[in-house]
């Protein structure tokens, strides 16, 4: 079954905390994504995974890191939470043989209080 | 740098008739295009992508694409309140490059 799982769905931290948000795909799809989505601004990507340790910025990595230690799971990090990183974070994935299709999970709501 | 836009914002639409949502992009070498439904607290799920110049069909949902006019197009014939969502474009230049998003259109379909 084509999944990509995200976990926790919903998440509140105090400024300053770390965050750890997860995500796993049983497809086998090398690339891997972080989206946050805010109103008004649509998608914004985080970071990208094209493999295992083979991480890329997006176009708003500042104050977030990511982790690809297995192929099926990729981590985002805020390790010291900030009031504007509340968000809706979405994970994706995707492989040559899906044609290129990105597959979404149901997000990760975060606030930060 | 990509820039997608989506219009209009918002579109409310009668049960059955035709909706019509617009997607333009800034880079006319674009060639992967992409729209997506993403109904309230919930994940995208891929309707129709489209890679040349024409439409293209799946189920009820047709894209049109006009590279030369910067401009995508969904129609969604004979729309329920259940295709009531926010629709999303994404346009990438290649295989290989990154996915932009539009900002999106909330469709809600009146019964």
């Amino acid at each position: 079954d084509m999944k990509v799982t995200q976990m926790p769905r919903y998440l509140i931290k105090r400024m300053g905390e770390n965050v750890l948000l997860e995500c796993g795909q049983d497809m086998s799809h090398e690339t891997m994504y972080w989206y946050r989505q805010d109103p008004g601004l649509g998608l914004q990507l985080i970071y990208i995974s094209y493999d295992v340790d083979s991480n890329s910025e997006g176009d708003i990595p500042k104050g977030y890191r990511v982790s690809r230690k297995k192929r099926e799971h990729f981590s985002l990090i805020l390790d010291s939470a900030k009031t504007n990183q509340t968000s809706v974070y979405f994970c994706a994935s995707t492989s040559g043989n899906s044609g290129n299709t990105l597959y979404f999970g149901e997000g990760s709501r975060l606030i930060v209080v | 740098q990509q820039k997608v836009q989506q219009s209009p914002e918002s579109l409310t639409v009668s049960e059955g008739a035709m909706a019509s949502l617009n997607c333009t992009f800034s880079d006319g070498t674009s060639n992967n295009f992409r729209w997506y439904r993403q109904h309230s607290a919930k994940g995208l799920e891929v309707l129709v992508s489209i890679f040349s110049d024409g439409e293209k069909e799946e189920g009820r949902f047709t894209a049109h694409l006009n590279r030369a006019n910067l401009h995508v197009s969904l129609h969604i014939r004979e729309p329920q309140p259940s295709d009531s969502a926010v629709y999303l474009c994404a346009v990438r230049r290649n295989a290989g490059a990154k996915l932009t998003f539009g900002g999106g259109t909330r469709l809600t379909v009146r019964p």
